[in-house]
């Protein structure tokens, strides 16, 4: 089964861009309909950034669409995120997701922190 | 914007009936899918189409749908469901998806 592993810089500089990946192995990149970002925020509930399909469509959530790009390299077998301009706010703890049907994959998740 | 609404927290005691109630104007146009997630670990999927079973998931969750609410119960409860769980689905153009505010079960 595909298995999911976010890295990135644990820590990021208010106004700058925060930059993650997500590494997919275990299985085909291709077997996936979906790819998506997830984020939690210290003590808070899930948060949905966003997510790219299979046939490139991406899908944003509004209160952040203006700041975020998710991309997938499956040459790369990796999905990306960007988040520009950061703020304190922007602290969390962030996943990457992805599933056909039934079945949902998701990372151990990686934190964040701006300051 | 869209927005899912659950109930902030709920307790039952081992071997009693929990129902977590989310509700959406979208849900009856959009399925909805419940994710458990237990202390520091990434959630996991244990409904899709708001009434479908993830192989792997104990019979004891079953889902179900009646107009603008969605609800996940959970016959039976035992000790290793107390978790946050969390509602997702779609606004009605399926342009984005949000997560209920999640609802925190407590086995007492």
């Amino acid at each position: 089964q595909v298995q999911l592993q976010e890295s990135g810089p644990g820590l990021v500089k208010p106004s700058e861009t925060l930059s993650l990946t997500c590494a997919v192995s275990g299985g085909s990149i291709s077997s996936s309909t979906w790819w998506s970002w997830v984020r939690q925020s210290p003590g808070k509930g899930l948060e949905w950034i966003g997510e790219f399909y299979d046939s490139g469509r991406t899908n944003y959530n509004p209160s952040l669409k203006s700041r975020v790009t998710i991309s997938v390299d499956k040459s790369e077998k990796e999905l990306s995120l960007k988040l520009k301009s950061v703020t304190a706010a922007d602290t969390a703890v962030y996943y990457c997701a992805t599933g056909s049907g039934s079945v949902v994959v998701w990372g151990p998740g990686t934190t964040v922190t701006v300051s | 914007s869209y927005e899912l609404t659950q109930p902030p927290s709920m307790s039952v005691s081992p071997g009693q009936t929990a129902r977590i109630t989310c509700s959406g104007d979208a849900l009856p146009k959009r399925y909805a899918f419940w994710y458990q997630q237990k202390a520091g670990q990434a959630p996991l999927l244990v409904m899709y189409n708001d009434s479908e079973r993830p192989s792997g998931i104990p019979e004891r969750f079953s889902g179900s749908s009646s107009g603008t609410e969605v609800t996940l119960t959970i016959s039976g409860v035992q000790a290793e469901d107390e978790a946050d769980y969390y509602c997702q689905s779609a606004d009605s153009s399926g342009t984005y998806s949000v997560f209920g505010g999640g609802t925190k079960l407590t086995v007492l």
